[in-house]
């Protein structure tokens, strides 16, 4: 069975600072994706970056970039320049691609400070 | 383009009342449908999905269950609601490899009372 770790609860940034938020995953399979969603208060769910995992070269979406350690089962987001607009709940993704079963970590409340 | 529709936005039922939350999705044929329970302050815990009509995993017994009556509608159903059934229900939808990522709804803030 596959799982998705988030080991920190809660992390706090200041305003133009970067932070990484941490997340691992478990699983035998070969074939599969990574996410990570953003919540904010309003609790609708935005994708912020994805990588599959065939990939080797990490994914980048502006300010958002991930460091993905397959061998290691590793995918932790990097936010670079820090906004206010990024204060939300974080989760960490995993979908097996051969059950197309999406799997979500318990999430990172991440408070940016001006 | 897609679209999910998810409701109601909020809803409070009495302990032992029926509950019946309905997701409908536009715009691509035979989706992968799930439900997810978000507890106050918690993660995501899937519930269900199904990659096709009539075909339901179950992955966390519960009070609850789930339909597909259709390719596209998705229904999160309890026969006599608990205090614990309380929370933020979620559906999402996802064709891969067409689209790579999953979609949600608005979700549905569910009071047992």
């Amino acid at each position: 069975a596959q799982t998705v770790t988030q080991s920190q609860p809660e992390m706090s940034v200041q305003e133009a600072e970067t932070v990484t938020l941490s997340c691992t995953y478990d699983t035998s399979e070969s074939n599969y994706y990574l996410f990570w969603y953003k919540q904010p208060p309003s609790r609708q769910m935005i994708l912020v970056i994805r990588q599959e995992a065939y990939k080797q070269q990490n994914a980048t979406e502006n300010r958002f970039s991930v460091n993905f350690q397959k061998a290691a089962k590793s995918f932790s987001l990097k936010i670079s320049d820090s906004q206010l607009g990024d204060t939300a709940m974080y989760f960490c993704a995993f979908m097996n691609l051969n059950t197309d079963k999406l799997i979500f970590g318990t999430g990172t409340r991440l408070q940016v400070f001006p | 383009s897609q679209t999910i529709h998810q409701w109601p936005a909020t809803l409070v039922q009495p302990v032992g009342s029926p509950l019946s939350l309905e997701c409908t999705v536009e715009g691509t044929s035979n989706p992968n449908l799930y439900w997810y329970r978000q507890a106050a302050g918690r993660g995501l815990q899937l519930l269900f999905y199904s990659v096709g009509i009539g075909q339901i995993s179950s992955e966390v017994p519960q009070n609850l269950s789930a339909s597909r009556p259709q390719d596209r509608q998705f229904i999160l159903s309890s026969k006599k609601l608990l205090l614990s059934d309380s929370g933020f229900y979620l559906c999402a939808w996802s064709d891969f490899p067409r689209n790579t990522e999953a979609f949600f709804g608005q979700g549905t803030r569910l009071t047992v009372v």
